[in-house]
Formats: structure tokens, C-alpha cells, sequence
């Protein structure tokens, strides 16, 4: 598609269970990043990858938070024994990664509520 | 580490009247600034982008001067309407290394426009 595709947009979930985001991003992209944003906040940073590879995981904010895009294209972010303080939105945007001055582009978000 | 701080709100401005929305940052380095602006019930998307210092960045009669000097990048518009109601969100990106960038968020201004 023309942009960052995100699924579920909606998910609602009961604490303690595991729950999985996909984001397919804008096509050609080779930097995906992964930001959850809290309501009235802004997109605070998870993780970054440039290819395959995670070149920055320091946002992710604890084990049961964890990433992979095995084919340089489509991540998944796994949330595992998911708590109440989970819920919120979860953006992921694309860009090209050959200049700092890119754009980044978001998806709509997946909105995670834990019950 | 890299920072943006923005004023905070909720801004409410008369139509047509003028709007600063107040951005400062902290980088080590050159980063490039953003405004992006979040519509209701939409995603992020870009407003405008400095790369470099003393740049301007425009966009739908928006503007941003990134001024090295005093680590700013003020967002202004010399007559808002109603439709420019939106959070607005400073960021900018800060470069990991061979040829990888993250972008840090502030943590957004809403602003209401009223008719």
C-alpha cells in the first residue's frame, strides 16, 4: 500500500495475556520504528530497526516487550503477560535512512486496551 | 541525552489570530527539527522540517526557523483557522551512527481554534 499499514487498529485484551501488533510499512522503507503514545503524551520511543536488524532497542521498557522484522519488510511487536499500564496507542512509522533530514511516516496506530 | 521540550497547553486562539508554539531542544551534534501536527482522529502526520541551521521550514502558512543559537524551533502562523485545531508535536532526529537516526518527540500542545 501508499503508507504504514497497522494491525488491529483496536485490541482489547485481558492482563495476563499475550498480545501481538503488526506494521507493514510504506514499501522500499529500511528503517522501522516502533513508539507507543499515551493519551495526552507524546510518541515516546521503542525500538528501531534498520533492515533486519534492532540498531536500537533502549525504549522498549521491559523483557516482556520484544520486536522482530525477520524479513527487512513487516515487525511484530509482542507484548507478553500484558498489565493495565500497557494500554495505549502503538505508532509505528517508516523512513528512508540515508539522511537525517527524512521524513518520518506513521501509521494510525493499533490501540491496546488491557482489561 | 537528546530532548525537546515544548510549551505546554491547551492553546485556544480567536480565528485569525496569531499562534507561537514554543519548541527548544538539547543535542549534541546537528540534528534536523520537525513539526508534525495530529488532526482529530487522525494520525501523525509531517507539518514542516529544518535541516539545517537558520533553515525555514513552511507549510500551509505554518512556519519554523531553526535557530542553533538558542536551540529553538518555534512554530508560528500569522492567522489560524478553525480546521488548524490539532496537537502539534516538536521533534527532532538524532543520529545513532553509521547512517541510523532516531527521532525523539516532545510531548505535544494542543491547540484550539475557536470560530
Amino acid at each position: 500500500g501508499a503508507g504504514v499499514s497497522q494491525t488491529p487498529s483496536n485490541k482489547v485484551t485481558e492482563k495476563g495475556k499475550y498480545v501481538e501488533l503488526r506494521c507493514d510499512p510504506i514499501s522500499g522503507h529500511t528503517a522501522l520504528y516502533w513508539y507507543r503514545q499515551s493519551l495526552g503524551q507524546g510518541p515516546e520511543f521503542l525500538i528501531y530497526f534498520q533492515g533486519t536488524g534492532a540498531a536500537d532497542d533502549s525504549g522498549l521498557p521491559n523483557d516482556r516487550f520484544f520486536a522482530v522484522r525477520p524479513e527487512g519488510s513487516v515487525s511484530t511487536l509482542k507484548i507478553q503477560r500484558t498489565e493495565r499500564g500497557d494500554s495505549a496507542v502503538y505508532l509505528c512509522a517508516s523512513s528512508p535512512t540515508d539522511n537525517p533530514g527524512n521524513t518520518i511516516y506513521f501509521g494510525e496506530g493499533s490501540w491496546l486496551t488491557v482489561v | 541525552g537528546n530532548s525537546v521540550t515544548q510549551m505546554e497547553g491547551p492553546v485556544t486562539l480567536s480565528e485569525e489570530a496569531f499562534l507561537t508554539i514554543n519548541c527548544t531542544y538539547t543535542a549534541t551534534g546537528y540534528p534536523s527539527l520537525f513539526w508534525y501536527v495530529q488532526y482529530p482522529g487522525e494520525g501523525l502526520q509531517l507539518l514542516l522540517k529544518a535541516t539545517k541551521a537558520d533553515d525555514k521550514g513552511s507549510n500551509k502558512g505554518f512556519e519554523a526557523t531553526y535557530r542553533k543559537e538558542t536551540t529553538s524551533f518555534h512554530l508560528e502562523k500569522g492567522s489560524v483557522q478553525v480546521s488548524d485545531s490539532a496537537v502539534y508535536f516538536c521533534a527532532l532526529s538524532d543520529h545513532l551512527g553509521s547512517g541510523t537516526y532516531k527521532y525523539i518527540f516532545g510531548t505535544g500542545t494542543r491547540l484550539k481554534v475557536l470560530a
